[in-house]
């Protein structure tokens, strides 16, 4: 079947550099995103979601990007800081379909070094 | 902020016995669901519910399992008889409708182990 996954599996950088999560989707009559993040012993956390008719959304020291000719998401944080430790997960769904069930990548872990 | 709970944090049960996972998800929300996460692993969907039925259910969710929303704010999963490889975290999440971008709140999971 269709499945959603990630380029790497560690991610690790220097407190106050930038951070780039990657994430191919193999869906492509997906139209929603959503990156979620997830800390131990804890449920994925919403980070930021992106619908297919953009191609970029910013929060806050968070960006989405989404590239639909390769389909390929990215999740880029600014300034990391020590509590952006955690696996990253990318997910995918059909915005209009009956459940909105979600299609999870792997997970990404980004270590956050001093 | 109002958060998806579910009770108990770990559950470990002897195979072949029931458990029943318990959730109480954010009130004015409307579409339930189950997820799963076996160790070290991808969150897999197991069911979705919304208006007292399932919606869509994965090929995980075979007869074994179940749910129910049997008052107003809990959503239970229950599987009947447990077997070794049902050890895993079990999430539970809502949404309060699907007319606009509304991700998943997930709850901070079950750890269910099946010795």
């Amino acid at each position: 079947g269709e499945s959603v996954g990630l380029h790497l599996p560690t991610l690790s950088v220097q407190e106050g550099d930038n951070s780039i999560i990657n994430c191919a989707y193999s869906n492509s009559a997906s139209d929603y995103f959503i990156w979620y993040k997830q800390e131990s012993g804890k449920g994925p956390q919403f980070i930021i979601d992106i619908r297919s008719n953009m191609d970029k959304r910013q929060g806050q020291r968070v960006t989405v990007l989404l590239n639909k000719t390769v389909k390929h998401l990215s999740l880029q944080i600014a300034a990391t800081q020590p509590g952006d430790s955690a696996v990253y997960f990318c997910a995918e769904t059909l915005f209009s379909g009956s459940a909105r069930q979600l299609t999870f990548g792997s997970g990404t872990q980004l270590t956050v070094l001093p | 902020e109002p958060e998806v709970t579910q009770t108990p944090s770990h559950q470990v049960t002897q195979m072949g016995q029931e458990v029943i996972l318990r959730c109480v998800p954010i009130s004015n929300h409307l579409y339930f669901y189950w997820y799963r996460q076996i160790l070290g692993q991808k969150v897999e969907f197991l069911v979705s519910f919304y208006n007292n039925e399932i919606s869509e259910k994965s090929e995980i969710f075979d007869d074994q399992f179940s749910v129910e929303r049997p008052d107003g704010s809990n959503f239970t999963l229950k599987i009947r008889s447990t077997k070794l490889e049902d050890s895993a975290m079990y999430f539970c999440a809502s949404i309060p409708d699907r007319g606009r971008s509304s991700p998943l709140h997930f709850g901070n999971g079950t750890r269910l182990t099946v010795t």
